[in-house]
């Protein structure tokens, strides 16, 4: 069946540092992925989306990677503040948007 | 409006009882969806709607799960005889459309608490 997993459910950062969430697919062969922001009582919101032919996208502090090669997708915050924490969600779909479980991520001060 | 609207934010239901939670997309936006999202855990495909096409339903849990929408617009998700494991937060979202890579926009979520 077509998979779309986050590795991770929980990841602990220093601030200052850079955070990098991982996204595998299997069984699929996406057009575009997506990641999303959920914070606590709150609908995801959307952060960036990255099509199959581009290898990198950039959105001020984030970036994001598709390697067809290795059917993954990396999210890195850079410079990561603690109001960057928050559970990410990658999400997959042409049509029928299917999600992740997320990652956690917790900036510590 | 200028979001996704959902509505009611909170609902307390007796278990047995039947509850409807209304979704009013984003104007224009072709595609919508529903989600549901138990305490802790990750966003679980429900049931998604394109344009005129026939909708795809197979995230529904049980026959006791369903939804429509009504001129392309509004959608209600109806659950019947409801239980205990219905509780969560049941989320929708609406999108333009493929174009646009399917974005989609999210409402607040409707919390739903079966007792």
């Amino acid at each position: 069946s077509q998979k779309i997993e986050q590795n991770s459910e929980a990841l602990n950062i220093q601030e200052g540092k850079t955070a990098t969430l991982t996204c595998n697919y299997t069984n699929y062969s996406p057009a575009y992925l997506q990641w999303y922001r959920q914070d606590p009582g709150r609908g995801p919101v959307f952060l960036l989306l990255i099509r199959e032919n581009e290898k990198e996208k950039r959105k001020e502090r984030l970036k994001v990677t598709f390697d067809t090669t290795l059917k993954q997708s990396l999210f890195h915050i850079t410079a990561s503040q603690p109001a960057d924490s928050a559970t990410y969600l990658c999400a997959r779909g042409d049509d029928k948007i299917i999600f992740g479980k997320g990652t956690r991520l917790h900036i510590l001060p | 409006g200028a979001g996704v609207s959902q509505s009611p934010s909170n609902k307390v239901t007796e278990k047995g009882k039947d509850v409807e939670l209304r979704c009013d997309p984003i104007s224009g936006h072709t595609a919508l969806y529903w989600y549901r999202q138990s305490l802790g855990q990750g966003l679980e495909f429900l049931i998604y709607f394109q344009g005129n096409s026939a909708p795809d339903k197979s995230g529904l849990p049980s026959d006791r799960f369903s939804a429509e929408r009504t001129g392309g617009s509004v959608s209600t998700l109806t659950i019947q005889r409801t239980q205990q494991e219905d509780s969560a937060v049941y989320l929708c979202a609406s999108s333009p459309g493929r174009a646009t890579g399917n974005t989609i926009y999210f409402g607040e979520g409707s919390w739903l608490t079966v007792v």
